[in-house]
């Protein structure tokens, strides 16, 4: 069964510091990986997606994620933080039934001055 | 357009009372989501359904009841509600499947069963 790691709840920066939110999958099949932003108060929004063709589609405000299968990680990156990215994210795998997404448990991000 | 729009927002029931909550999308989507959010957890399927007059259950249906009468109406029911139903309600909806296309949210329904 495919399953999403997120390691830590909560992820504290300052601004302009790197963003770092880790993901770990399991998958018995090639992944379809990703990741997902909520802020306050709203429903989740994409950020980006993986899929087994080996792109990354749609990146936003800065954000890329990493795939390294050796490691079965699929980590948010992003090189400056901004206040605005203040949100929780989520990474996601979609299951073996191909018509549902399983989420991790989020990690909230806060920027600090 | 409004997108995906849950009625009602917020709710208070007591414990063994039920009630419905509407999921309504002007987007001609095929497929419908519906999921909960508590603390710690992130999002886990409660059901969906794949086109107009199908559902099938997800990670977590029991308690739960869900028709889909109208291709553009996704209705999740809690015949007898549980304190451990209070939760954040998300609908989702998608084209062509979460595999090929992208899930659009509503802004949630918050239910408090006491």
């Amino acid at each position: 069964a495919q399953s999403v790691t997120q390691l830590g709840s909560h992820v504290s920066v300052s601004e302009g510091a790197l963003v770092l939110l880790r993901c770990n999958y399991s998958s018995s099949v090639p992944p379809y990986l990703f990741w997902y932003v909520q802020y306050p108060n709203q429903g989740l929004q994409l950020l980006l997606k993986y899929t087994s063709a080996a792109t990354l589609v749609k990146v936003i405000n800065g954000f890329e994620a990493d795939f390294k299968k050796s490691e079965t990680s699929f980590h948010l990156t992003k090189p400056s933080a901004h206040m605005s990215d203040a949100a929780e994210y989520f990474c996601a795998v979609l299951s073996g039934g191909y018509n549902k997404l399983i989420f991790g448990a989020g990690t909230r991000l806060a920027v600090h001055p | 357009n409004a997108g995906v729009t849950q009625t009602p927002k917020f709710r208070v029931l007591k414990t063994g009372q039920s009630m419905t909550l509407l999921c309504a999308q002007d987007m001609n989507h095929e497929y419908m989501y519906w999921y909960r959010q508590d603390p710690g957890m992130g999002l886990r399927l409660i059901h969906y359904s794949v086109g107009e007059g199908t559902t099938a259950k997800g990670e977590v249906p029991d308690g739960y009841n869900v028709s889909r009468l109208k291709k553009q109406n996704f209705l999740l029911g809690l015949e007898s509600a549980a304190p451990s139903q209070t939760s954040v309600y998300f609908c989702a909806t998608t084209q062509r499947g979460v595999g090929t296309g992208e899930l659009f949210f509503g802004e949630g329904s918050r239910l408090t069963v006491l």
